[in-house]
């Protein structure tokens, strides 16, 4: 069974630019979260979204957004890059809503912003 | 708020010797406690989780324990490897979060050949 799949793996913008990144679930998986990763500030939370929904959302300006499609597949957008935005972002997929089922991540995108 | 600790942040350790990593969390209300190993460049991999009606689970030369009470729990790796050289994360879910994790600041182990 083929893994979380998040596309692309890499991406460079400037500041001011927006930016749309992919992630694809386990097959079967109706979960998603994303998450930051930065050096400073560890793995940090995003959003979650089940069944369309979203239904957690962390601490993190307006600029970030996502939405999830009826295959269960997610994207999350950031509008007004900023240098600080520069990280690794990773997907994860659980099979259903409990919060207690494994999360499985994928590779990530990492986004730098010149 | 809701956090969760870990300790140490480095760790370094001789190829067969055993390794212990902690963590401790803010909400006694959690009931799901995942491990995840993280190689540099690559995805975070889930390599054990204890849900809170169970206080030790095991798998091969990993395992997990669980202390409700004192509101830890830590990772013990067995007969260490090169190969088990990674940054370590352990998380939790708090309640009421659905399904955030929110991680440790990580352990970076290396097993000495």
């Amino acid at each position: 069974k083929a893994g979380v799949t998040q596309t692309p793996r890499y991406l460079i913008k400037t500041r001011g630019q927006q930016v749309t990144l992919s992630c694809s679930p386990i097959s079967g998986h109706r979960s998603v979260s994303w998450y930051q990763q930065t050096p400073g500030q560890g793995l940090q939370f995003l959003f979650e979204y089940f069944s369309e929904t979203q239904r957690n959302k962390g601490n993190f300006p307006g600029r970030f957004s996502g939405r999830q499609f009826s295959n269960s597949r997610s994207e999350m957008n950031v509008s007004t890059l900023e240098l600080g935005d520069s990280a690794l972002y990773l997907c994860a997929s659980s099979l259903h809503g409990d919060s207690n089922q494994p999360q499985h991540f994928g590779d990530g995108t990492r986004l730098s912003i010149l | 708020g809701e956090n969760v600790e870990q300790h140490p942040s480095t760790l370094s350790v001789q190829e067969g010797d055993s390794a212990v990593i902690k963590c401790t969390y803010s909400d006694s209300a959690s009931n799901y406690f995942p491990w995840y190993k993280q190689e540099l460049g690559k995805r975070p991999q889930l390599i054990i989780d204890i849900r809170s009606n169970v206080g030790e689970k095991k798998d091969q030369r990993i395992a997990v324990t669980l202390n409700k009470t004192a509101k830890h729990f830590s990772l013990h790796i067995t007969e260490t490897q090169p190969e088990d050289s990674a940054v370590y994360f352990c998380a939790a879910i708090f309640k009421g979060s659905a399904r955030q994790l929110t991680f440790g600041s990580g352990t970076q182990l290396t097993v000495l050949p």
